[in-house]
């Protein structure tokens, strides 16, 4: 296990169009976030999931966003009729949460988002 | 609101001077802090949390809640050290809410 992996690490789209990332968290982690870093800033909280199930979404996330983590192990992200401002860089991290504590969290490389 | 301030965007020390990197924070509840790590070409990484108590390549940070900071803080700054630091906050007991906030980073430069 290498650690958590995203996958595309580069996306180049036009406006528009849809995209989807995905995220490989690190097995045995029951939890996976996602969020999303603009330049100059930290990285923005956008959703989280408990193994299958999503707990929190973040305002930031609009209704042409849409994650998944259907058997709690990879988890995909969809951006539907992506805009300029969708550009960034979305960052996946999963953690083990056991009994209520703990909360490290292991992030991902990336994935770089260009809207065109 | 929850929120995390680094009021420095850069600082910038000579080699073997001490470092200061402040972080204040506003939550209402017992939050856990966090100081992660980006090195240059890598991910983010974990560097320390306020209940471990560790110090960390030399690095220790103090939670003071009448203040409402974590500052961290290494007595002599080595040019490895070079990197970007992110302070977090996570609410709930140990971090059990979830979701990570961030402030906006600070890039620490040391100069040999």
């Amino acid at each position: 296990d290498t650690g958590v992996s995203q996958d595309p690490r580069h996306k180049i789209t036009k406006r528009g169009q849809n995209v989807t990332f995905r995220c490989d968290p690190i097995s045995e982690h029951n939890r996976l976030y996602w969020y999303r870093q603009t330049l100059g800033q930290g990285p923005e909280f956008l959703t989280y999931f408990q193994n299958e199930a999503q707990l929190e979404k973040s305002r930031l996330l609009s209704d042409r966003f849409s994650a998944e983590r259907p058997k709690g192990s990879f988890s995909t992200l969809e951006i539907q009729r992506t805009e300029q401002g969708d550009s960034a860089m979305y960052l996946c991290a999963s953690s083990f949460l056991l009994a209520g504590v703990g909360n490290e969290q292991f992030f991902g490389p990336g994935t770089r988002l260009t809207v065109l | 609101a929850q929120r995390v301030t680094q009021p420095e965007k850069l600082l910038s020390v000579f080699k073997g001077a001490p470092v200061e990197l402040k972080c204040n924070y506003s939550y209402s509840g017992s939050p856990e802090l966090f100081w992660y790590v980006q090195y240059s070409r890598q991910r983010l990484q974990l560097l320390l949390r306020h209940i471990s108590r560790e110090s960390i390549k030399g690095f220790t940070a103090d939670l003071n809640k009448g203040e409402t900071s974590f500052h961290l803080k290494k007595p002599f700054a080595q040019e490895e050290d070079s990197a970007m630091y992110y302070c977090a906050l996570s609410g709930g007991y140990g971090g059990s809410q979830g979701n990570l906030i961030f402030g906006k980073g600070t890039k620490l430069s040391v100069k040999p």
